[in-house]
């Protein structure tokens, strides 16, 4: 079946503006993850849901991130006045809920802050 | 809380030469271990896991590791290598009991040359 997919793929915004990021998980996950890939920081992890569960969002870097899923399926980042430090690549990935499972990953969405 | 290190940030080897990834965790907490590699352009993929059971895990691609707890290492290792398994490596934990997200080291470039 499809894997998990992310969109846009590039996403080039000016400093201070809003963006928002797609995921769309394997049907039937109902795990959810966003990390983050950058030079500086390597692979972080951002924020997790489980099914209808409170969110972990013990690794957004500041209140300008916050991200929602929609429906136990679809989940939106939205960062909120970008910064030039935000410009990374931004990773998805879902998977069954169990523990220690595997995490299946989308090809991720470069975004640059100019 | 847990980290984790990959003290070889590049690591070239020629082709059909045994390769063996570093990796060493510290965590105060039983954790499950996992190898992803990354191509260019691409998102993360599964190597291998190690959950419970036997210390030597065999993954895709010919690569295996070995989980030592002693020395809270879990090196990833291949006897012979080709120019496909040119890519990044990452070593990561998540804690028993304690969520899905990851925590990743740094990361490994091998460098398969001819």
């Amino acid at each position: 079946g499809a894997g998990v997919s992310q969109s846009p793929s590039n996403k080039v915004t000016e400093k201070g503006k809003d963006v928002e990021l797609r995921c769309d998980p394997i049907s039937g996950h109902t795990a959810l993850y966003w990390y983050r890939q950058s030079l500086g920081q390597g692979l972080e992890f951002l924020i997790y849901f489980q099914g209808n569960s409170a969110p972990d969002k013990s690794g957004l870097p500041s209140d300008r991130f916050s991200a929602e899923r929609t429906g136990g399926s679809v989940s939106t980042l939205t960062i909120q006045r970008t910064q030039q430090e935000d410009s990374a690549v931004y990773l998805c990935a879902s998977s069954h809920n169990s523990y220690g499972v595997e995490q299946y990953f989308g090809p991720g969405t470069r975004l640059t802050v100019t | 809380a847990q980290s984790v290190t990959q003290l070889d940030s590049q690591v070239p080897v020629f082709e059909e030469a045994p390769v063996e990834l570093r990796c060493n965790y510290s965590s105060s907490v039983s954790v499950y271990l996992f190898w992803y590699v990354q191509y260019p352009n691409q998102g993360l993929q599964l190597l291998l896991k190690y959950l419970s059971g036997s210390t030597l895990v065999k993954g895709i691609n010919g690569f295996e590791a070995e989980f030592n707890k002693s020395q809270t290492s879990f090196h990833l290792r291949k006897p012979s290598v080709h120019i496909s398994d040119t890519a990044e490596y990452f070593c990561a934990v998540t804690l028993k009991g304690g969520g899905n997200k990851l925590t990743f080291g740094t990361g490994t470039q091998l460098k398969v040359e001819l």
